[in-house]
């Protein structure tokens, strides 16, 4: 009974294709995340949804569109994926948007574009 | 802005070795500070947290205390083992916001 989990969790596609990462939560929580971590292992936070609204939605290409059908989904569809798109993605949930919550991070989807 | 910056990596240590990763932080209020744990292959584990001055986080064998002076949350075991090898991230949060993360610190034990 994974508690955040994402699918797929390898994902290797050619220039210009689109696809979608799905995730899900089971632990009843409010909030979700998406995270991209680069070759250097940096991580940045992409989008924030709670209760399926979109509360935080930083600097990102719109080809990167998240969508939250219930509060316990979160998905990321990327449309036109370029070379540097390929990364680790990361799903996470938290309870709410307190500043003490912790975050409950999924397996991660490796993203390659080649 | 909110920053955290952790101290650059690799770090190279021997089994039951002392640990120490420093992490500072700017930041307008009063965030709460973490540490995660990303072993390889795998996504992030929270290791511990503190949410106020001088709150001590602990789990594992791992300490940090939040220290609100010298605006720092620094990591520290007494003894690592072979299996501690992993990336340690040092984060901030605020309510409303999601973490931020410091670049991330490798530690590689040896037996």
């Amino acid at each position: 009974d994974t508690a955040v989990s994402q699918t797929p969790k390898y994902l290797v596609t050619q220039m210009g294709n689109d696809k979608s990462i799905k995730c899900e939560q089971n632990l009843g929580h409010d909030t979700m995340y998406w995270y991209k971590q680069d070759s250097k292992k940096f991580l940045k936070i992409m989008f924030s949804y709670n209760n399926k609204e979109l509360i935080i939605n930083e600097t990102v290409p719109n080809r990167f569109s998240p969508k939250s059908p219930d509060k316990a989904h979160l998905n990321l569809h990327i449309n036109s994926l370029e070379l540097g798109d390929s990364a680790v993605y990361f799903c996470a949930s938290s309870p709410g948007q307190g500043f003490s919550d912790t975050q409950y991070f999924g397996p991660g989807t490796r993203l390659t574009v080649l | 802005g909110n920053s955290v910056t952790q101290m650059e990596g690799p770090v190279t240590l021997s089994e039951e070795a002392f640990l120490t990763i420093n992490c500072t932080y700017t930041a307008t209020g009063y965030p709460s500070l973490f540490w995660y744990v990303q072993y390889p292959g795998e996504g992030l584990q929270l290791l511990l947290k503190a949410t106020k001055a001088d709150d001590k986080g602990s789990n594992k064998g791992f300490e940090a205390t939040y220290r609100k002076e010298t605006t720092s949350f620094h990591l520290e075991k007494g003894s690592v083992q072979v299996s501690d090898s992993a990336v340690y991230f040092c984060a901030l949060k605020k309510a409303g916001t999601a973490l931020i993360f410091g670049k991330g610190t490798t530690l590689s034990v040896s037996s």
